[in-house]
């Protein structure tokens, strides 16, 4: 079957850098998302990859290991507004996005 | 328009209701997909469109869910006799892409909240 495994929750602290983990068993592979979620609010895209290695965007950062399956977000010099959930999706063979239950990040001053 | 724009944004029905629950996507985008999230839950697929065609519905729970996008812009996702366990936020999303290579962003609006009493 098709399945998404990250953490439920995880705290740190303010101006620290965090890393939430994520693998995934898919039928056939296209790209691994990350989104952000405020509570009450729409998921918004962080971050794609779809080959190995790692890809930087200001704060954020993100992982992938094809033949591991496994995937992590690196949040640094961490802010009280980066407390949110955070969705990792796979995208399988068919194009359809295979979503974790998601992170919930607690940021604590 | 700017986003993803959904409504109503919370609704309150009484078991064996009907409701309604409309998507309006970023104009010109090719794909419209809704989603289903339960509480401290990621989103759950129910249905999707390219233009007006249903392509996927696999993810409908009944027959008594059905989503349509007639001219394939807007959509609408019905619910009929609604049911206790259909309590949840739809989420609708979409995107440039049809089935083309690259990353298939999805912009999503912020929900539809269903309490069913």
């Amino acid at each position: 079957g098709q399945n998404i495994d990250q953490p439920t929750e995880m705290t740190a602290t303010e101006g620290a850098i965090v890393q939430i983990n994520c693998t995934y068993q898919t039928s056939g592979f296209n790209g691994l998302f990350w989104y952000q979620q405020h509570a009450g609010e729409a998921p918004t895209f962080l971050s794609y990859n779809v080959l190995d290695g790692l890809e930087e965007k200001g704060r954020f950062s993100s992982f992938l290991s094809r033949s591991k399956g496994y995937s992590y977000l690196l949040l640094k010099e961490l802010q009280m507004k980066d407390s949110a959930s955070y969705l990792c999706a796979a995208e399988d063979s068919n194009y359809q996005l295979i979503w974790g239950a998601g992170t919930k990040l607690i940021i604590k001053p | 328009g700017a986003g993803v724009s959904q409504s109503p944004r919370y609704k309150v029905a009484k078991r064996g209701q009907d409701v309604a629950l409309r998507c309006d996507p970023i104009s010109g985008h090719v794909s419209l997909f809704w989603y289903q999230q339960a509480l401290g839950q990621g989103p759950e697929f129910l249905t999707y469109f390219q233009n007006e065609a249903q392509l996927d519905k696999s993810g409908l729970p009944s027959d008594r869910f059905f989503a349509e996008r007639p001219e394939g812009s807007v959509s609408t996702l019905k619910i009929q006799r609604t049911q206790q366990e259909d309590s949840a936020v739809y989420l609708c999303a979409s995107s440039l892409r049809g089935q083309a290579t690259g990353a298939n962003v999805l912009t999503f609006g912020a929900g539809s909240r269903l309490t069913v009493l």
